[in-house]
């Protein structure tokens, strides 16, 4: 049972650097979600996809964009990396309007 | 409770004692709640969840209890032990999740 599966486990950018998390769930879930995770902050959404085709900004967007490849797949993408992205990213998938199931995250260094 | 800043709220218990972790929501109109643990290096993991329309659940060593005239959440935990040990967050919904902050529970042996 894989559940949310994300990659990479970890990465190191430099600054203006680019890259995309991938992300994919196999429950079958319509909704799919990107968060950050920071030191005292609690967990912070970036983007979400209610359904495959849509896809609508959270809490904190800028810097980021996403992508609902299908069902089952949901990136989340850095165009030019900056030092305050540095964070731990979770990926998650639920049903409507029910828990949120987490994948192991990816935690991202900027320098 | 939580709290803001950049330090965790930590909440110690004795192995064997219940816990209580306090939460307090701000969005009246939300009708889903949750409480997830997040061990080190994981991913936050679901512990129990209840709806509006109830102010009590029990699952297996946890209860929730909901308040909604002081919009307060918690999270009771019995015969505390060392596995219990992470960060406790508490949620609101539905669908787009808002997260508290945490708080940490250290169980001491």
């Amino acid at each position: 049972n894989a559940g949310v599966t994300q990659t990479p486990k970890f990465q190191v950018l430099k600054t203006g650097q680019s890259m995309t998390l991938q992300c994919a769930q196999d429950m079958n879930h319509n909704s799919m979600y990107w968060y950050r995770q920071d030191p005292g902050m609690g967990l912070r959404l970036i983007y979400y996809s209610a359904s495959e085709g849509t896809t609508d900004k959270g809490e904190v967007p800028n810097g980021y964009n996403v992508s609902r490849l299908n069902k089952r797949e949901f990136s989340l993408r850095l165009e030019s990396a900056a030092p305050s992205q540095t964070s731990v990213y979770f990926c998650a998938s639920s049903p409507p309007n029910e828990k949120l199931f987490f994948g192991s995250g990816t935690q991202l260094s900027v320098l | 409770g939580e709290s803001v800043g950049l330090h965790l709220p930590t909440l110690s218990v004795q192995e064997g004692d219940n816990s209580i972790i306090n939460c307090a929501y701000s969005n009246s109109a939300s009708d889903y709640f949750i409480w997830y643990k997040q061990e080190s290096g994981k991913g936050p993991q679901f512990i129990i969840d209840i709806r509006s329309n109830m102010d009590k659940r029990q699952g297996q060593r946890v209860t929730v209890l909901l308040n909604k005239t002081v919009k307060h959440l918690s999270l009771q935990i019995a015969a505390t032990q060392p596995g219990d040990s992470a960060v406790y967050f508490c949620a609101q919904g539905p669908n787009r999740l808002a997260f508290g902050k945490g708080i940490q529970v250290v169980v001491i042996p």
